[in-house]
């Protein structure tokens, strides 16, 4: 069954500290992964996904096939960067494009 | 600006009554997605639609009804056989060839 694991629903670092965010999945096939970020009175927005192999906004994301993981990492962190976050998966043209959303977690930068 | 709209953004709705959210958009985007999301579970798939005409059930499915008479809008009823509809909606768009989804900026509803 595909499946999208944020194991922390609460993550709290200072300011200036690096930041990863867990993402670990479950699919048999290639999927394609997404981090979506939500912030305060905003609407839900992409971040990155896999594909792309770009850094938004300081973040960046591997996906390790062998680990089965795409977690999400800043060096470091900035109070803006408060949010939820959310990893998703979608199984492409196998799965008509549905993405499945992990649990999320919350980032807090602290001053 | 193109976009997607979902109204109203707050709905309060009796017990046993139905009550249809609208999700509209002007992205020329095929598929459309409704997800509920509630605090600790993320989001979860109601119903999608790849095409006009076509939808497909998701993970959560019971209790909810949808439309997809033209290719802008998508709306969600929501209705009295749903057991627990207090939740927020978030609806959104893609193109179907992949990429990323656009969101709605959601509507909450209450049930009273």
């Amino acid at each position: 069954a595909q499946r999208v694991t944020q194991p922390e629903k609460l993550l709290s670092v200072f300011k200036g500290a690096p930041v990863e965010l867990k993402c670990n999945y479950s699919y048999s096939g290639s999927p394609e992964l997404f981090w979506y970020v939500q912030y305060s009175r905003q609407r839900l927005q992409l971040l990155l996904r896999h594909i792309s192999r770009e850094s938004i906004k300081g973040f960046t994301a591997d996906l390790n096939k062998g680990e089965t993981s795409f977690h999400l990492k800043k060096p470091f962190a900035q109070e803006e960067d408060s949010a939820m976050y959310y990893c998703a998966l979608s199984g492409g043209v196998d799965s008509s494009y549905k993405l499945i959303f992990g649990s999320g977690t919350r980032l807090l930068v602290r001053p | 600006d193109g976009g997607i709209t979902q109204s109203p953004k707050y709905l309060f709705r009796k017990e046993g009554q139905n009550v249809t959210l609208s999700c509209e958009q002007n992205l020329n985007h095929d598929a459309m997605y409704w997800y509920r999301q509630d605090p600790g579970q993320g989001l979860r798939l109601i119903y999608y639609s790849q095409i006009v005409n076509d939808f497909q059930k998701g993970d959560i499915a019971e209790g909810y009804s949808v439309s997809r008479e033209k290719k802008e809008s998508f709306p969600l009823t929501v209705t009295s056989a749903q057991k627990n509809p207090t939740a927020f909606y978030l609806c959104a768009s893609s193109i179907s060839a992949g990429g990323g989804y656009t969101f709605g900026s959601g509507t909450r509803l209450t049930v009273v």
